[in-house]
């Protein structure tokens, strides 16, 4: 079975703090996504890659940066965070063909305050 | 650019009833297309996903049809049971890109 994890169920961060948020897969799959849900907005893809060390916006970046320094591993950055990334986040993971199923990981709550 | 709309954002019904979901997107040159299902403040599992050249698929109680020309897909939830109340996205491919969601159908099945 696919698994994909994420550091942490909830966080809580005061504004201005720099939060990583961290992302691991331990099927080998190629590419990795961050999104972030909201209610009435639904899902915005952040950030995703499709291997290691390369990375492609989506569409909200601002306000974040992520690192792939390791296949199986996909962390996002909130450089300094503000109170209108209060969000829940997740990571997904997909192996390199089209037809394949993307997998998620159980989100992350983010409270800044 | 590739839009996804579902349509109701809630339904609630009955338990026992079969009821029907919908999904339309705006380009029909998909490469296929994914139903999940999300239960409060966990993440996405995927129920079905249907090839572009397919036209539906099954999984037990449930049966998804899609129309590419037409932009339509269909959930189908046979016979219903207060354990499937969730939340259920569906979302679409073009090829090796980012899937692209809608916004969901909730729905409460009522004992």
């Amino acid at each position: 079975d696919v698994k994909v994890t994420q550091s942490s169920r909830y966080l809580v961060k005061r504004t201005g703090e720099k939060v990583f948020l961290e992302c691991v897969q331990d099927m080998d799959h190629e590419n990795m996504f961050w999104y972030r849900q909201d209610p009435g907005l639904g899902l915005r893809l952040i950030y995703f890659s499709y291997d290691v060390k390369m990375k492609e916006k989506g569409d909200i970046p601002e306000g974040y940066s992520v690192s792939r320094e390791k296949k199986e591993r996909f962390s996002l950055i909130l450089e300094s965070a503000s109170t209108n990334q209060t969000s829940m986040y997740l990571c997904a993971s997909k192996a390199g063909g089209a037809a394949d199923t993307q997998y998620f990981g159980p989100g992350t709550r983010l409270t800044v305050l | 650019k590739q839009e996804v709309t579902q349509i109701p954002a809630a339904l609630s019904v009955p338990e026992g009833e079969n009821l029907v979901l919908n999904c339309s997107f705006t380009d029909s040159a998909i490469y296929n297309l994914q139903w999940f299902r999300q239960d409060p403040g966990k993440g996405l599992t995927s129920l079905l996903l249907i090839q572009s050249s397919q036209r539906e698929q099954t999984s037990g109680r449930l049966n998804a049809s899609l129309d590419k020309s037409s932009g339509r897909s269909t959930l189908y939830i046979a016979a219903s049971q207060p354990g499937d109340s969730a939340t259920y996205l569906c979302a679409v491919s073009s090829g090796n890109t980012p899937l692209v969601f809608g916004k969901g159908t909730r729905l409460s099945v009522i004992a």
